[in-house]
């Protein structure tokens, strides 16, 4: 298996509602990552895991929690999002990020919107 | 800071002419830099990076140190180039920095 999946592909909530976005790949990376890619801009860093360690947070709110259970599955668990929340979340996953020039590859997404 | 800089975010030329999408960087050190794709409804993938030297899909970049420049070339479009281009850089850490993008659109 060589791609990174995401589930789900559409997600529509509510700012009271709790939901989590799962990112998973089987390709033995070690580094996962968290996109936020609102329309017509490039990706923006949310939070980066390392070996399982939360290693980056970008200053993210905490309304967005996100969890590495194990080397292969990342999520982002969301709580009383803002409408400006809404935008397409990307996972990522790089063999081993300690040295910065690990290529990236990037999951499909989960387009979010929040009513 | 460490910056990624596209100055088109529109480039249209017709299938069969040469292509060039700008890229320039601010940083003092020695980053590593690639060319990402995303083709309408498909992820975005790497394209190429600077260390491998790789040409991929008839695209080249260079890296210009002098300039602070990596500037994806293609001799002749095709239809099938038409997506969003980012350029993207590392400096030794996990973060990827991504430039605005360009989109290039190639007319038959």
């Amino acid at each position: 298996d060589t791609e990174v999946t995401q589930t789900p592909k559409h997600l529509v909530m509510g700012m009271t509602n709790k939901k989590s976005l799962k990112c998973e790949q089987h390709m033995g990376h070690r580094a996962m990552y968290w996109y936020k890619q609102k329309a017509k801009k490039p990706p923006e860093l949310m939070f980066v895991y390392s070996y399982e360690k939360l290693s980056i947070n970008e200053s993210v709110p905490s309304r967005f929690s996100p969890e590495c259970p194990n080397s292969s599955l990342l999520n982002l668990h969301l709580h009383a999002l803002q409408p400006e929340d809404s935008a397409l979340y990307l996972c990522a996953s790089s063999q081993d990020n300690r040295a910065g020039t690990d290529t990236q590859y990037f999951g499909p997404g989960t387009r979010l919107t929040v009513l | 800071a460490q910056r990624v800089t596209q100055p088109e975010k529109l480039l249209s030329v017709f299938k069969g002419a040469p292509v060039e999408l700008k890229c320039n960087y601010s940083y003092s050190g020695s980053p590593e830099l690639f060319w990402y794709v995303q083709y309408s409804r498909q992820r975005l993938q790497l394209l190429l990076r600077h260390i491998s030297r790789e040409s991929i899909k008839g695209f080249t970049a260079d890296l210009n140190k002098g300039e602070t420049s990596f500037h994806l070339k293609k001799p002749f479009a095709q239809e099938e180039d038409s997506a969003m281009y980012y350029c993207a850089l590392t400096f030794g850490t996990d973060k990827l920095i991504f430039g605005t993008g360009t989109r290039l659109q190639v007319f038959p």
